[in-house]
C-alpha cells in the first residue's frame, strides 16, 4: 500500500513555543489530507481537512488560529501548533487518501509533549 | 449528522477462537463506506477491511470479515482464529459520499488470551 510519513515522530517543547509537524505522501499524490488528534485511551478525533492549494477546513471546536495547516504541494501538508500549552500534548496523526471509498493511509503519528 | 458507535470498550477472546466487535452507524447519505482499522500499542493505524454501502456481499480479508446489516445500520467485524498479535485497539470508521472525511467510533480494546 501507499506510504505516508510524519516528522518528527516525537517532540518535546516548552509552553508558548510553536511546533511544526510534517506529513508526506511518499509514493502518491494526495490532494486531500487529514489531521487527527488522539488523547491516551481515546479515539482519533478529526481536526481538519487539508486541501492542496486552498484553505483547510476545520472541524467544529478546533481553533484554526491555534492549529495552522498548510498544504503547499500534492505530497506535503504541515500542521503547526502555535503557542503550545500543556493541554495541547497529544498524539497527532495525519492521513491521505484517493477517494471516499478507498483506504486512507495513515502516518505513524507524532507524539507532542508540551512542558 | 453522521455518527459511529462502538459499545464495547473492551473484549477478551481465547486464542484460536473467533470474536465479533460491534459497530453501528448513522448517516443520511445513501452512499457511504465503512472501514475497520487496528491500532496496536505502537500507535500506527492498520487498515483491515472495507465495506461499501452498495456492496451486495459482506467483505472478507483473510481472517477478517465484516458482517454488514444495512437495515440495522451495523457493520460488525469478525476475527476468526484469534492470534496473540490481534491484541490491539480496533476502530470502526465511516466516510460519506459528500466528502473524504473518515470519522471513527470510540474503539474497542481486544485482548487475546493464550
Amino acid at each position: 500500500g501507499a506510504v505516508v510519513s510524519q516528522h518528527p515522530s516525537w517532540v518535546i517543547c516548552k509552553s508558548g513555543t510553536s511546533v511544526k509537524i510534517e506529513c508526506r505522501s511518499l509514493d502518491f499524490q494526495a490532494t486531500t489530507m487529514f489531521w487527527y488528534r488522539q488523547f491516551p485511551k481515546q479515539s482519533l478525533m478529526l481536526m481538519a481537512t487539508s486541501n492542496e492549494g486552498s484553505k483547510a477546513t476545520y472541524e467544529q471546536g478546533v481553533e484554526k488560529d491555534k492549529f495552522l495547516i498548510n498544504h503547499a504541494s500534492l505530497t506535503l501538508s504541515t500542521l503547526t501548533v502555535t503557542s503550545a500549552h500543556p493541554e495541547d500534548s497529544s498524539f497527532y496523526i495525519c492521513s491521505a487518501g484517493t477517494g471516499p471509498y478507498n483506504e486512507q493511509f495513515f502516518g505513524p503519528g507524532t507524539r507532542l509533549t508540551v512542558l | 449528522a453522521q455518527k459511529i458507535t462502538q459499545t464495547q470498550p473492551g473484549m477478551f477472546v481465547q486464542e484460536k477462537e473467533a470474536v465479533t466487535l460491534d459497530c453501528t452507524y448513522d448517516t443520511s447519505d445513501p452512499s457511504y463506506g465503512l472501514f475497520w482499522y487496528k491500532q496496536p500499542s505502537s500507535g500506527e493505524m492498520i487498515f483491515l477491511i472495507y465495506q461499501g454501502s452498495y456492496d451486495q456481499q459482506n467483505a472478507t480479508e483473510g481472517r477478517y470479515s465484516l458482517n454488514f446489516q444495512k437495515a440495522r445500520k451495523s457493520a460488525n467485524l469478525v476475527i476468526s482464529a484469534s492470534q496473540l498479535g490481534d491484541s490491539a485497539m480496533y476502530f470502526c470508521g465511516l466516510t460519506m459520499d459528500s466528502s473524504y472525511k473518515l470519522i471513527f467510533g470510540s474503539g474497542t480494546r481486544l485482548l487475546v488470551r493464550p
